[in-house]
């Protein structure tokens, strides 16, 4: 049980375009997801907190008009990068958390954007 | 902002060594503690989570413990092999997941 899956696991996207993310809880309902990025060598930096029916909540520095995110449902939030620049190039890791008293998080397996 | 601080930053050991890995956070009003392991280009996989009201939480040749008081983490693994070879990450919650920079493994044969 608890399976996060994220689509697609990578893209490649030319400079000024936009790119759609998703994260699903595949057999859980997740109130709450949260959007990470990673850097090569780098650890995962949380960007973002997405409660189902609100607005997401941003992490200091984190530029909310480029990186929209959506979480419509219990199982669904979208993370979607636009005017995307080689510098959004990362590895996007989502994560939910599932309900009840323990807070664990289940992550996705990641999605790797590459902006040329 | 909590910061969650990992160390020795790498890790080079000899197949069948137990080993220690570090983690340190700044702040004691931690909800739970995760431990991850990450292969290269890949996602997490999530090994051990501690909540704050346990001491630690063991899995196989896994061991975690966690101190709030000190802010102190610790994952031991016991008999270490070349297939234990990755990042290994610890993240505090906070409400908010922060994550340490990782420490990376490798277990020579």
């Amino acid at each position: 049980g608890a399976v996060v899956s994220q689509h697609p696991s990578w893209v490649i996207c030319k400079s000024g375009t936009s790119v759609k993310i998703e994260c699903r809880s595949l057999d859980f309902q997740a109130t709450t997801m949260f959007w990470y990025r990673q850097f090569p060598k780098q650890s995962l930096m949380l960007m973002a907190t997405s409660n189902e029916g609100s607005k997401a909540t941003y992490e200091q520095g984190v530029e909310k008009d480029k990186f929209l995110i959506n979480h419509a449902s219990l199982t669904l939030s979208t993370l979607t990068v636009t005017s995307a620049h080689p510098e959004d190039s990362s590895f996007y890791i989502c994560s939910a958390q599932g309900q009840g008293l323990s807070y664990e998080q289940y992550f996705g397996p990641g999605t790797r954007l590459t902006v040329t | 902002k909590q910061e969650v601080t990992q160390i020795p930053a790498a890790l080079s050991v000899p197949e069948g060594e137990n080993l220690v890995l570090n983690c340190s956070f700044t702040d004691s009003a931690i909800y739970n503690l995760q431990w991850f392991r990450q292969d290269p280009g890949k996602g997490l996989t999530s090994l051990l989570l501690i909540q704050s009201s346990q001491r630690e939480q063991t899995s196989g040749r896994l061991n975690a413990s966690l101190d709030k008081s000190s802010g102190r983490s610790t994952l031991y693994i016991a008999a270490s092999q070349p297939g234990d070879s990755a990042t290994y990450l610890c993240a505090g919650n906070f409400n908010k997941f922060y994550f340490g920079s990782g420490t990376k493994l490798n277990v020579k044969p």
